[in-house]
């Protein structure tokens, strides 16, 4: 059973636009919600995470929204540069069972210059 | 600053041969976990500990083998390789505390023939 849904599979952006990528779970007990980014023959890295008491999450050119009522939360990627293309991960995880992330199946964004 | 090491970065194995993926950590980290990655299942728990002495397992734990003597370290082991387990095999770790954030190796890609 996929407890964090993940979409698009993958995404294809010119530069200068706007990503989106959406994320849906099931399980309420999850609080904490962050996303990684993967470049080729690298491990993911931490790129910007959320709890569920806010509605929205900003860093730079990266925001997430997040809608606890709908178990939805989004990532967007303003102004999108050729660097940003590389696979981006939602995960969430649950305090109270150690913490596992638990992930979903990932986006390949290619940003076109 | 090392982060998480992994090794070897390649293998190859034969079906039935054993081995050990290495995996150190050098930020006193209590929790560390094994993910392994195949294309479009995006990153699965294999098997994680929150503390030297304490294993247990995660979603896909069959066919592999942990231990934890040290804080440092979290060898996987393969006991009997399967072509099922060609992939790519990523340690993490991070502190204790949950919901923080977790650091990654930059993987292990393994092929069993």
């Amino acid at each position: 059973q996929q407890q964090v849904k993940q979409s698009p599979q993958s995404l294809i952006v010119q530069k200068g636009g706007i990503s989106i990528i959406n994320c849906a779970y099931e399980n309420t007990a999850f609080d904490y919600f962050p996303w990684y980014q993967q470049f080729p023959g690298k491990g993911p890295a931490l790129l910007i995470a959320i709890r569920p008491d806010v509605s929205e999450k900003k860093e730079g050119r990266f925001t997430i929204s997040f809608n606890k009522s709908a178990k939805q939360f989004s990532l967007h990627i303003m102004d999108s540069q050729p660097g940003d293309s590389a696979t981006y991960f939602c995960a969430a995880s649950n305090g109270g069972s150690q913490g596992n992330l638990i992930f979903g199946k990932g986006t390949k964004l290619s940003v076109k210059p | 600053n090392a982060g998480v090491t992994q090794t070897p970065k390649f293998q190859v194995l034969k079906t039935g041969q054993s081995m050990t993926l290495q995996c150190a950590q050098d930020m006193n980290h209590e929790y560390m976990s094994w993910y392994r990655q195949d294309p479009g299942m995006g990153l699965r728990l294999i098997h994680y500990s929150v503390g030297a002495g304490i294993t247990d397992q995660g979603e896909v734990p069959n066919g592999y083998n942990v231990s934890r003597s040290t804080t440092e370290d979290f060898p996987l082991r393969l006991l009997s390789a399967a072509p099922s387990q060609t992939s790519v095999y990523f340690c993490a770790s991070r502190a204790r505390l949950q919901n923080t954030e977790a650091f990654f190796g930059q993987g292990t890609r393994l092929t069993v023939v």
